[in-house]
């Protein structure tokens, strides 16, 4: 059985201050790692697929590190806004198209 | 950017009536497509891989005969709960992979069942 595990659970931010957060994965049978984020009401939307042990993806204020040998990857977001809210879920993908996803770790940014 | 629609986003039944969820993919044909559910507090567990033109293949304890899935053409795959009761209350939400060497999902906006 597949342990994605992510931490933690739920965070509270005030805006404009910066933060991260951690998804850990099985290290071994590695093909990519998913970042997700699920605003209420609305699908789940890809913001990484991460491959490379090393890589480091960025869109906007939003970045993302991985480290495929010790099992982990960091999301960070700089300057959180009050649209950042939602719940960002990790995915282990291993290759065979199946996706194991992790509990998610729900992001409210205060005003 | 791709778009899968899914429907009803939620639908609440009687104990024994079956339920049918709808999942689309409104721009891309998509051969394979997947049905998750998540419990309250749990992340999205995968319960069957759903292949066009061929059986759906399900994931260990998830009962084929109780969750019934259609894949009839490249842009529809249909999960039908059969005989549903309380303990199948859930959220169900389906995607689909546009490019299948990233393995990138595309998701619907998902369907909460409550059955009574």
């Amino acid at each position: 059985i597949l342990n994605v595990e992510q931490s933690p659970q739920s965070l509270h931010v005030q805006e404009g201050d910066s933060t991260n957060f951690t998804c850990s994965f099985p290290s071994s049978n590695f093909y990519a790692l998913h970042w997700y984020r699920w605003e209420t009401a609305k699908s789940p939307e890809a913001l990484f697929v991460m491959t490379l042990n090393g890589d480091e993806k960025k869109k906007g204020r939003i970045s993302a590190t991985l480290n495929t040998k010790e099992g982990y990857s960091y999301l960070y977001i700089k300057g959180s806004q009050p649209e950042d809210s939602a719940t960002y879920l990790c995915a282990f993908h291993f290759g065979n198209e199946k996706l194991t996803f992790g509990t998610g770790t729900r992001l409210t940014i205060i005003p | 950017g791709a778009v899968v629609s899914q429907h009803p986003s939620r639908v609440i039944c009687k104990s024994g009536t079956s339920v049918k969820i709808e999942c689309r993919s409104l721009d891309f044909q998509a051969t394979t497509m997947f049905w998750y559910r998540q419990f309250p507090k749990q992340s999205l567990m995968l319960m069957a891989t759903s292949n066009e033109g061929s059986k759906a293949t399900y994931e260990q304890g998830v009962e084929k005969d109780k969750f019934l899935i259609n894949h009839a053409s490249l842009t529809l795959s249909t999960l039908t709960v059969t005989s549903a009761h309380p303990e199948d209350s859930s959220f169900y939400i389906c995607s689909a992979a546009r490019d299948r060497n990233t393995g990138e999902l595309f998701f619907g906006e998902g369907s909460r069942l409550t059955v009574l």
